[in-house]
C-alpha cells in the first residue's frame, strides 16, 4: 500500500498572502489532483498533472497556481488569500484512467483571517 | 460538460431502514465510470464501489449500486443503515480517456438509533 500526506494540517493565513500547500505520494502513480472541499459544493477539480512537469487546469483554477517537480510530489499556492476564506484542499493520485481507484490524503483546511 | 447530480444535503434516518443516495450524471463519453466515494470526518475520502458493465450490480461492505446507462444513473442503497455508515458520500464520474475525476457535492448521510 501507499499514503499520501499533505502538509500542512491546518493553514492560517492574512489577507493578500501567498500561501503554499503541498502533497506526496508514494504510490509511485503519474496523475495527481487537487481539489478544494466546501460544505454543499461537493469536491472541485483546481489542478491536475498526469506526469511530472505536466499540469493542467480544472474547473476552479482561477487564484490557484500548481507545481509539479517530481513524480511523488504536487504543490498548490493561493496566490492571494482571499479573505473569510475557509476551505479543505485534498490532494489525490491514481495510476491510471477509466476506473481506477483514486487515494486521497487527509486535507489541509486553510483559514483566511 | 461532464457533471454528477447526487441527492442534496443531508439525509436523515433511523438504524435498520433501507439506504438510496441517488446518483445521476451527464457525459459526452461512451464510455463512463461511476464510483461511490466515502468521506468519514477526519480521514480520507476512500472508494466504496465502482461500476461495471450496464446493468449490473456492484456490491461492497453491504452497499450496493447498478449503472444503469439508459438512464444514467449509479444509485447507492443499503438495505439496512447502520450507526456506522453516518459520512459524506460522494458520487464521481471518469472514462476510459479522461484523467478528469468529476465528484458531485455530496451527501451526508446521518443514521440515529
Amino acid at each position: 500500500g501507499g499514503i499520501i500526506t499533505q502538509t500542512p494540517k491546518f493553514l492560517i493565513g492574512q489577507e493578500g498572502q501567498k500561501l503554499t500547500l503541498k502533497c506526496q505520494q508514494n504510490f509511485n502513480h503519474d496523475t495527481m489532483y487537487w481539489y478544494r472541499q466546501d460544505s454543499g459544493k461537493g469536491l472541485r477539480l483546481i489542478y491536475y498533472s498526469i506526469t511530472e512537469n505536466d499540469l493542467q487546469k480544472g474547473d476552479l483554477s482561477e487564484g490557484y497556481d500548481a507545481s509539479r517537480e517530481k513524480k511523488s510530489s504536487f504543490s498548490l499556492t493561493v496566490t492571494s488569500a482571499q479573505k473569510n476564506e475557509m476551505a479543505v484542499f485534498l490532494c489525490a493520485s491514481t495510476s491510471g484512467t477509466g476506473n481506477t481507484e483514486v487515494f486521497f490524503g487527509k486535507g489541509t483546511r486553510l483559514t483566511v483571517v | 460538460g461532464d457533471s454528477v447530480t447526487q441527492t442534496e444535503g443531508l439525509v436523515t434516518l433511523t438504524e435498520g431502514l433501507p439506504v438510496m443516495l441517488n446518483c445521476t450524471y451527464q457525459t459526452i463519453y461512451s464510455n463512463a465510470f461511476l464510483f461511490w466515494y466515502v468521506h468519514y470526518l477526519n480521514e480520507s475520502p476512500w472508494l466504496l464501489l465502482r461500476s461495471s458493465t450496464d446493468n449490473k450490480r456492484t456490491e461492497h461492505q453491504g452497499f450496493h449500486a447498478t449503472l444503469h446507462k439508459s438512464s444514467s444513473s449509479f444509485h447507492l442503497q443499503k438495505s439496512s443503515a447502520q450507526l456506522s455508515d453516518s459520512a459524506l458520500y460522494y458520487c464521481a464520474l471518469s472514462d476510459t480517456n479522461a484523467y478528469k475525476v468529476i465528484f458531485g457535492k455530496g451527501t451526508h448521510l446521518h443514521v440515529l438509533p
